[in-house]
């Protein structure tokens, strides 16, 4: 059973272009949710979905960012129009529920925009 | 004042030692989770707790839920255990549910 896997795991971007970051949850679970590490800077909540549905995007920058979980494939967050502030690391866990279960965490992807 | 505390921030030691990092918190939760982060990697999840003792290996978790406050302990330690080392505490919150963390607490072993 391969763990959540977050690809790519570095990601270079220019000003202005935009990033895609995915993640596969691990097999049988259904509850995503993705936190962003800024450097010198703990981890912060940004979004956390379920299939088809965004439950709680109140971490989530209002503009230029945006998430999805769709039925089928990963779960894409999705940054326009890049800015040097973007820069940071974004990490994905998966849960099999919500509530008081475990969640685990990918590799994460480190974005750099140049 | 954040929601979620830890200390020490930084914290040095020799192998052998027995480490303590603290955590403390201010909001209800549901349960709290010590993660583990090595440079440039991923992380992994250590412990979920909602009450008493966990055990594993040589680590070793404690929560008091009436004092807000767990703490890691790692016995024996060892070069390897070398990591920051975060809180997190699962926030429950209008039907839904997030972490928030702690700043974490860099841990160095040396030989």
């Amino acid at each position: 059973n391969a763990g959540v896997m977050q690809n790519p795991r570095h990601l270079v971007r220019r000003r202005g272009q935009e990033a895609r970051l995915r993640c596969s949850p691990m097999k049988g679970h259904s509850h995503v949710y993705w936190y962003r590490q800024l450097p010198e800077e703990g981890l912060k909540f940004m979004v956390y979905l379920q299939k088809e549905n965004i439950i709680d995007e109140s971490g989530m920058p209002k503009e230029r960012f945006s998430a999805e979980f769709p039925k089928e494939g990963p779960s894409i967050l999705r940054i326009q129009q890049v800015v040097r502030g973007d820069s940071a690391a974004y990490f994905c866990a998966s849960s099999p529920s919500g509530g008081d279960t475990e969640a685990f965490f990918g590799q994460g992807t480190r974005l750099t925009v140049v | 004042k954040n929601e979620v505390e830890q200390s020490p921030q930084n914290l040095t030691a020799q192998e052998g030692e027995f480490i303590t990092i603290n955590c403390s918190y201010s909001v209800g939760i549901s349960a709290l989770h010590w993660l583990q982060q090595h440079p440039g990697g991923g992380i992994v999840s250590l412990f979920m707790l909602s009450s008493g003792k966990k055990k594993h290996g040589r680590l070793i978790a404690t929560i008091n839920i009436q004092e807000k406050h767990s703490s890691l302990h790692i016995t024996a330690s060892h070069p390897r255990d070398s990591a920051v080392y975060i809180c997190a505490v699962r926030k429950m919150q209008g039907g839904s549910e997030k972490l928030v963390f702690g700043k974490g607490t860099k841990l160095t072993v040396n030989p």
